[in-house]
């Protein structure tokens, strides 16, 4: 079992919707998680950290943490053509001193005009 | 502005010849890392270091070397290449007070190819 899981997608979702987009990880030690944002040909960037159960929010963008369920969720709210992008959710264990940051393989985000 | 610049972004060569990807970022940054990025496999981590002269191996370090002698600069070094070695790669530093921080600057990334 991989430690973080995504959906390879597509995701097709219309302009104005909300797009959502999920990740679960393996191991209950994992602490903080993060979603990173990567444009064709280019490099990932940081667009929401979240370290503890619950919602973040920032602009219009959500990160939901559940611990109990082992998932982590990204919500875009009026999606643009420009959030078409993989989204990259990532987590870290914290394992005494040996911690880990691990990448899932990403979701491809396609938001339709 | 605040970067982490990668040299060379496009590289072919061949099985065997030694090669070097520079990495150096202007943010006076303790933790850098590198990762491959393959299709469907996701980025994976080749090393890391947390400071000068601290580096340790990450997921799939054979067949690669690195230095951390000054805070700026890691290399990522490739003895003898191999075709399985062609891929993106991705360096990247965050600032760190001592664990493994998640929150990554990437530069721009260095396709390498191996024939």
């Amino acid at each position: 079992q991989k430690e973080v899981e995504q959906n390879s997608g597509p995701l097709s979702v219309p302009e104005g919707a909300i797009a959502s987009l999920n990740c679960t990880y393996s191991d209950r030690g994992s602490q903080s998680f993060f979603w990173y944002r990567q444009y064709s040909g280019k490099s990932p960037e940081l667009i929401m950290s979240i370290y503890s159960n619950g919602d973040k929010e920032d602009g219009r963008f959500t990160a939901q943490l559940n611990k109990a369920s082992q998932y982590v969720s990204l919500l875009i709210r009026d999606s643009q053509p420009s959030d078409s992008a993989t989204y990259l959710c990532a987590g870290i264990k914290a394992n005494f001193g040996n911690e880990k940051l691990t990448f899932g393989t990403g979701t491809r985000l396609t938001i339709i005009p | 502005e605040a970067q982490v610049t990668q040299n060379p972004r496009y590289l072919i060569t061949v099985t065997g010849k030694k090669l070097t990807v520079t990495c150096s970022q202007n943010m006076n940054h303790e933790y850098m890392s590198w990762y491959r990025q393959d299709p469907g496999l996701g980025l994976r981590q080749i090393y890391y270091s947390m400071n000068v002269e601290v580096t340790d191996k990450g997921d799939v370090p054979e067949g690669y070397k690195v230095s951390r002698k000054e805070k700026r600069n890691f290399p990522l070094i490739l003895e003898s290449p191999s075709p399985n070695q062609t891929s993106l790669y991705f360096c990247a530093s965050s600032h760190s007070t001592g664990s493994v921080p998640g929150e990554l600057f990437f530069g721009e990334g260095s396709r390498l190819t191996v024939l």
